[in-house]
């Protein structure tokens, strides 16, 4: 069926690098695509979110980039943080659909 | 999650037992959602509501139920049919269905 997928469960990556999280996605009626980021024990937080019209879209540290071709979905995070360590999940939604599907998630693991 | 309030921050159930999950919101929003969050995995959706008075199943609705008395509230039972309701439950409001979905900080719901 019709599903949003993560291709690495875990990342490690070192304090300063550049991280970069995919998702990829079966749907191509989706129009909207999120990235949430959600810390141990609390609620999903929003990051950045993208429309299919768009390829790429930037935010403060973070970038989103869509492939729409090869449907596929990138969160691209610069200078790496202590604080980045979480749980990212990607999300999409149907154009006029009323709910979104979330993918399984990534763990961002950040070393010192 | 700002202006978005989930109580208990734990709850626990005893066999037999309904429990209600309290989600409260301030910011003014008509679309409101409960997910399913089990260890490691992605989110399921359970109810969502478009607007007061009106509600929808999601991919798991079997053994909850939900009402949208008011625009600000939507609490969800977790009912006796539910044989397996261990789990961390999310709501998220919107603005409207279209809109970005926003999480409260979450219920974890263990069985005694």
């Amino acid at each position: 069926g019709e599903s949003v997928g993560l291709h690495l469960p875990t990342l490690s990556v070192q304090e300063g690098d550049n991280s970069i999280i995919n998702c990829a996605y079966s749907n191509s009626a989706s129009d909207y695509f999120i990235w949430y980021k959600q810390e141990s024990g609390k609620g999903p937080q929003f990051i950045i979110d993208i429309r299919s019209n768009m390829d790429k879209r930037q935010g403060q540290r973070v970038t989103v980039l869509l492939n729409k071709t090869v449907k596929h979905l990138s969160l691209q995070i610069a200078a790496t943080q202590p604080g980045d360590s979480a749980v990212y999940f990607c999300a999409e939604k149907k154009a006029a659909g009323n709910k979104l599907t979330f993918g399984g998630g990534t763990r961002v693991l950040v070393k010192p | 999650d700002g202006g978005i309030t989930q109580s208990p921050k734990y709850l626990f159930r005893k066999e037999g037992q309904n429990v209600t999950l309290s989600c409260e919101q301030n910011l003014n929003h008509d679309a409101m959602y409960w997910y399913r969050q089990d260890p490691g995995q992605g989110l399921r959706l359970i109810y969502y509501s478009q607007i007061v008075n009106d509600f929808q199943k999601g991919d798991i609705a079997e053994g909850y139920s939900v009402s949208r008395e008011k625009k600000e509230s939507f609490p969800l039972t977790v009912t006796s049919a539910q044989k397996n309701p261990t789990a961390f439950y999310l709501c998220a409001t919107a603005g409207t269905v279209q809109e970005t979905q926003y999480f409260g900080p979450g219920t974890r719901l263990l069985v005694l």
